[in-house]
């Protein structure tokens, strides 16, 4: 089975930097992804990682450490519209595995 | 290119009726997953589909069954209604192989049981 542990919510306040950590405990391991879904709307990928060390793209950076079963999602240069919630989810053989999502809210 | 369509967007049903949702899948995208979102569980996964064939299905009870036809267009049932089925069902979209896993969503239906 999949158990994957986030914090439940963050505040943050514009132009900051807020780290969103996801440990993760898994039969199989193909990846892991972060997805951004902001209230009322489908989920949207961010990023990916598979091997371990940092992927970085734009203002979003996301780490991955295997044998720790860690990973982080770094938002920098915080906007208004990063305010929605951010899930880490592990795919294994079929399926991706959702953890219960970060509610990040950026604070003028 | 068009995105993933779920059809309805929104629906209201009562205990002890059933409900088909439907999935199109972007072109091309042979793999289709259910998801159930609810404030307090997250996303849930239901089951998934490649080439009409179900490869795996989540610990939700036989009222919720699924299946995919030739053009890869998916459709979810769940019988006997409950009020714990109220939820957002999400359906993903992808490539379905190796290397090639990323999820698209469409915007999901919103059920919510009387």
């Amino acid at each position: 089975g999949q158990n994957i542990d986030q914090p439940t919510e963050m505040t943050a306040t514009e132009g900051a930097i807020v780290q969103i950590n996801c440990t993760y405990q898994t039969s199989g391991f193909n990846g892991l992804f972060w997805y951004q879904q902001h209230a009322g709307e489908a989920p949207t990928f961010l990023s990916y990682n598979v091997l371990d060390g940092l992927e970085e793209k734009g203002r979003f950076s996301s780490f991955l450490s295997r044998s720790k079963g860690y990973s982080y999602l770094l938002l920098k240069e915080l906007q208004m519209k990063d305010s929605a919630s951010y899930l880490c989810a592990v795919k294994d053989d079929y399926k991706l595995s959702f953890g219960a999502g970060t509610t990040v809210t950026v604070r003028a | 290119k068009a995105g993933v369509t779920q059809t309805p967007r929104y629906l209201i049903k009562t205990r002890g009726q059933q409900v088909t949702l439907s999935c199109s899948p972007i072109s091309g995208h042979r793999s289709v997953s259910w998801y159930q979102q609810t404030p307090g569980q997250g996303l849930q996964f239901l089951f998934e589909y490649f080439s009409e064939t179900q490869r795996n299905k989540g610990n939700f009870p036989g009222r919720f069954s699924g299946r995919q036809f030739s053009n890869s267009r998916s459709e979810m049932n769940v019988s006997t209604l409950e009020l714990g089925d109220s939820a957002l069902y999400l359906c993903a979209s992808s490539l379905g192989t190796s290397g090639n896993w990323e999820l698209f969503f469409g915007e999901g239906s919103r059920l919510t049981v009387l």
